[in-house]
């Protein structure tokens, strides 16, 4: 099974500040057949199911704000919110679908 | 709109069974490849088990392996989870989720005595 590790398990960042959490996959997952990263990344705010942020590694959903983006390939992944607003508060989950599916762990990303 | 809705989660006791259904609207649900995924109280997400479009392939995490089966009705646009031999580490939210993109809100499994 493909484990999925992310780092950190938290974070805190203050306000239109740059947040970066990283995700990194026991092998690869890039698919030779069509050359994608079969990697998304979900938010998740108490009380909802997680919402799907990005796909493919780096597509971002229709109607998610642009300050989101992803970005790595093969094995190391990020995400990035580039400038932090207080509705980012949430939890963040990367999950593989290589083979079946795997989750990270969570980050929890937090107002400084 | 899209809705994925969950239903008959509840409480059952270690060993028993339980049978989830997730009705979907708002999409060609046949064309779509359906996912179980769970998550336990103040715990992360676990996927559980996955259905190919037609039903004819199917997946599941070790932790359920030969307890739980997929299946679908895509003539009612509708996914279930049977569920037997139930654990107290079972217990969780179950989602229903359309590919990567749709999730309901969950139905809640408890297993204790």
């Amino acid at each position: 099974d493909i484990v999925m590790t992310q780092s950190p398990d938290s974070l805190a960042v203050s306000l239109g500040e740059r947040a970066t959490i990283n995700c990194k996959s026991s092998q690869s997952i890039l698919h030779s057949s069509n050359n994608k990263n079969f990697l998304a990344w979900y938010q998740q705010k108490p009380g909802q199911p997680p919402n799907l942020l990005i796909y493919w590694a780096s597509t971002r959903k229709s109607g998610v704000p642009d300050r989101f983006s992803g970005s790595g390939s093969g094995t190391d992944f990020t995400l990035t919110i580039s400038s932090l607003q207080a509705e980012d508060v949430a939890v963040y989950y990367c999950q593989q679908y290589y083979t079946t599916y795997t989750f990270g762990q969570g980050t929890k990303l937090e107002i400084k | 709109q899209v809705q994925v809705v969950e239903s008959g989660g509840g409480l059952v006791k270690p060993g028993g069974s339980l049978r989830l259904s997730c009705a979907a609207s708002g999409f060609t649900f046949s064309g779509y490849y359906m996912s179980w995924i769970r998550q336990a109280p103040g715990k992360g997400l676990e996927w559980v088990s996955y259905i190919g479009s037609n039903g004819s392939t199917t997946h599941y995490a070790d932790s359920v392996k030969g307890r739980f089966s997929i299946s679908r009705d895509n003539a009612k646009n509708s996914l279930y989870l049977q569920m037997s031999g139930l654990r107290v580490e079972d217990t969780a939210l179950y989602y229903c989720v359309s590919g990567l993109e749709y999730w309901g809100p969950g139905t809640l499994v408890t297993v204790s005595s």
